[in-house]
């Protein structure tokens, strides 16, 4: 089934390491993105890349950064120059060129301690 | 600029109560609208969306939004709820052809009372 895999749904990690969130579409999508969700917050986007080799910042990029070499794949990294890393990370992607829906992957909860 | 307003972070509904989420949008070039519900540690699932056309948009599970463009504004309705339709609703707009880098309301959890 196609659809959009993130890895792994729990993360715990020291406070000052980076970690790395996977993102694995099937969809044949072009755009893909990164979304923070915290309580009462709703959605905030950290990331989108619309083409492989090629991403923008969304509102709240700090300590953050992304990759996009396969269009297939697009892992976000929370640096240790991120304040308050812990949350839902969701990834999501779309077709790009026509207005469609995003698709979104289950989830990434991420608690550092 | 393009911004989403949810009235009511709580909504509760008797189960087979009509369930009327609120939804308020501002964009300056024609929106395009849409609502997705949200299990518990779960990622996000479309339940429709407006583009163009008929401004009555119907989706899964029995819901309905209706477009009103004087009143800048994509209710989400629902004749009956049902003990399933429990969860959190998100509206979003979109303002290009990229659907995914929409802009999110802070969402709404419908809770429904048996």
């Amino acid at each position: 089934d196609g659809g959009i895999t993130q890895s792994p749904k729990y993360l715990f990690r020291k406070e000052g390491q980076n970690v790395t969130l996977s993102c694995e579409q099937n969809l044949n999508h072009d755009a893909m993105y990164w979304y923070r969700q915290d309580p009462g917050q709703g959605l905030r986007l950290i990331y989108y890349s619309q083409i492989v080799n090629d991403f923008q910042k969304g509102d709240i990029a700090e300590g953050y950064s992304v990759s996009r070499e396969k269009k297939e794949s697009f892992p976000l990294t929370v640096t240790s120059a991120q304040k308050n890393p812990t949350a839902f990370y969701l990834c999501a992607s779309s077709m790009g060129d026509i207005p469609t829906e995003a698709f979104f992957g289950q989830g990434t909860r991420l608690t550092v301690v | 600029a393009q911004s989403v307003t949810q009235l009511g972070s709580h909504v509760s509904v008797s189960e087979g109560a009509l369930v009327l989420l609120r939804c308020n949008y501002s964009s300056s070039v024609p929106p395009y609208l849409f609502w997705y519900v949200q299990y518990p540690n779960q990622g996000l699932q479309l339940l429709l969306k407006y583009t163009t056309g008929a401004t009555l948009v119907k989706g899964i599970n029995g819901f309905e939004a209706e477009f009103k463009k004087s009143e800048t504004s994509f209710h989400l309705t629902k004749p009956s709820a049902h003990m399933s339709d429990a969860a959190e609703y998100f509206c979003a707009v979109s303002a290009n052809t990229n659907a995914g880098k929409s802009t999110f309301g802070d969402g709404t959890t419908l809770t429904v009372k048996p």
